[in-house]
């Protein structure tokens, strides 16, 4: 599976949007871009996945560039809720279980 | 059941004794993996399971470490003579594995593990 790379922290006011950066500029052709996230003391959470275009939900949004080179997370109204480490995995999407490699992922901060 | 569930929730070890971990996958999920993750760092990835066959164990660190699944549901993650290193939490997954790609995996809370 390709690499990621994402900032180790960032901080959100309440109310704005939080924008997630992620790199995967050695991702394949068949290879999905997976965010997942991780509240203190949680097991991690599923919020959205993509191949090539952006797909939105009732968490969050995955806006991915042309190129695929590069996604960016966008949960348009944080929280403090929100608070938790986010993972961009990228992993070939089929039929058979493989497993995910999480990075280092990205804390993000949400303050009043 | 409605999640993923493990047990037990905390396990406080001596270092030397073995200690086996539960996962109870969601019910029909076909696909389960096992991560743990140590103070303040990722997870790592030990092994998955697809149905009851281990395609992939290269995450497993060291002889020690073994896993099954029995019946295409329930997994035990079996540490012998266990050291102060394997102190960590031990995440359970699985996922439904059907025909399309979208391979959610659905995390349980954990084995918080503590070999003194």
């Amino acid at each position: 599976d390709a690499k990621t790379t994402q900032p180790p922290s960032m901080d959100c006011a309440e109310g704005r949007a939080a924008n997630l950066p992620c790199n995967h500029s050695t991702i394949s052709g068949n290879e999905y871009v997976y965010w997942y996230r991780q509240i203190h003391s949680q097991g991690p959470q599923y919020i959205i996945h993509g191949l090539k275009n952006n797909e939105t939900n009732e968490m969050a949004s995955l806006i991915i560039t042309e190129d695929r080179k590069s996604s960016t997370l966008i949960l348009p109204h944080a929280t403090l809720r929100d608070t938790a480490v986010y993972y961009c995995i990228v992993r070939v999407g089929t039929g058979t279980a493989s497993k995910l490699t999480f990075g280092t992922g990205t804390r993000l901060q949400v303050t009043l | 059941g409605a999640g993923v569930s493990q047990s037990p929730s905390n396990k406080v070890t001596e270092k030397g004794k073995d200690v086996e971990l539960r996962c109870d996958p969601i019910s029909g999920h076909t696909a389960l993996y096992w991560y743990r993750q140590s103070l303040g760092q990722g997870l790592e990835f030990l092994i998955y399971f697809q149905g009851n066959s281990a395609p992939d164990k290269s995450g497993l660190p060291s002889d020690r470490f073994s896993a099954e699944r029995t019946g295409g549901s329930v997994s035990t993650l079996t540490i012998q003579r266990t050291q102060q290193e394997d102190s960590a939490v031990y995440l359970c997954a699985s996922s439904l594995l059907g025909r399309t790609t979208n391979e959610k995996l659905f995390f349980g809370s954990g084995t918080q593990l503590s070999v003194l």
